[in-house]
């Protein structure tokens, strides 16, 4: 059974800084190109950025709104996703999804249950 | 950033035939923006029903399909059954990043 369990998020001033994990098992996971997307409260999905495996040479893209503060890594020995959140913005609260979503395996269709990110003075 | 724009919302009566399209800042949507469409509904994970334009996952009932209409994405809903009563979006592709489009809530009346 595949499982994407997100965890650290948490609340956290303006200005900080904030990583979240997402344990990958189930599948190969270091085949997967991995995801990440949110949801702002009430708000539409979407999309923060993508890295892809090692072998496609783990490279990422980032949306507009968070590239240059925002930084996704992996560890496949852990079987692990990251997103590294730097200078949050109160406009970067919400639930974080991490999923295989994705233009290489399209059909993979995996998402974690979310972990929810607050940023408030 | 690219905008991509979706009615916010939507009624059908059950049984009904509703279309939802997908549209770009940009131009044209083409099949090379990867047109995918997802379901959601409150307080569930988005699932996947189409992606290139119109390959459904196994999962994605015979009714939904997805095409591009007029320089536009487009999922249509034929024989709507009130379980599709959800918010759906789009998902385009620009040269590395994506972009999910606004949404549109379907209600099924």
């Amino acid at each position: 059974e595949v499982q994407l369990v997100e965890s650290g998020g948490d609340l956290v001033k303006p200005g900080g800084s904030l990583r979240l994990s997402c344990a990958a098992s189930g599948f190969t996971f270091s085949n997967a190109w991995m995801t990440w997307v949110r949801q702002a409260p009430g708000k539409g999905l979407e999309w923060v950025g993508r890295i892809k495996s090692k072998i496609d040479d783990e490279s990422t893209d980032y949306a507009a709104p968070v590239r240059g503060r925002f930084i996704i890594s992996r560890d496949d020995s852990k079987n692990t996703l990251y997103l590294q959140m730097n200078s949050l913005k109160t406009e970067d609260t919400g639930e974080y999804y991490c999923t295989t979503l994705s233009l290489k395996t399209p059909w993979l269709d995996y998402w974690g249950q979310g972990i929810l990110v607050t940023v408030s003075s | 950033q690219t905008v991509v724009t979706q009615e916010p919302s939507l009624t059908v009566s059950p049984g009904g035939t509703v279309t939802l399209t997908c549209v770009s800042s940009a131009g044209a949507v083409t099949s090379g923006h990867y047109p995918s469409w997802f379901q959601q509904k409150p307080g569930q994970a988005p699932r996947s029903l189409v992606y290139s334009t119109s390959h459904k996952q196994p999962w994605t009932p015979a009714r939904f399909s997805g095409s591009l209409l007029g320089g536009k994405a487009a999922l249509t809903l034929s024989g709507v059954q009130p379980e599709d009563e959800a918010e759906y979006y789009c998902l385009l592709y620009f040269g590395g990043a994506r972009v999910f489009g606004t949404g549109t809530k379907v209600t099924v009346l």
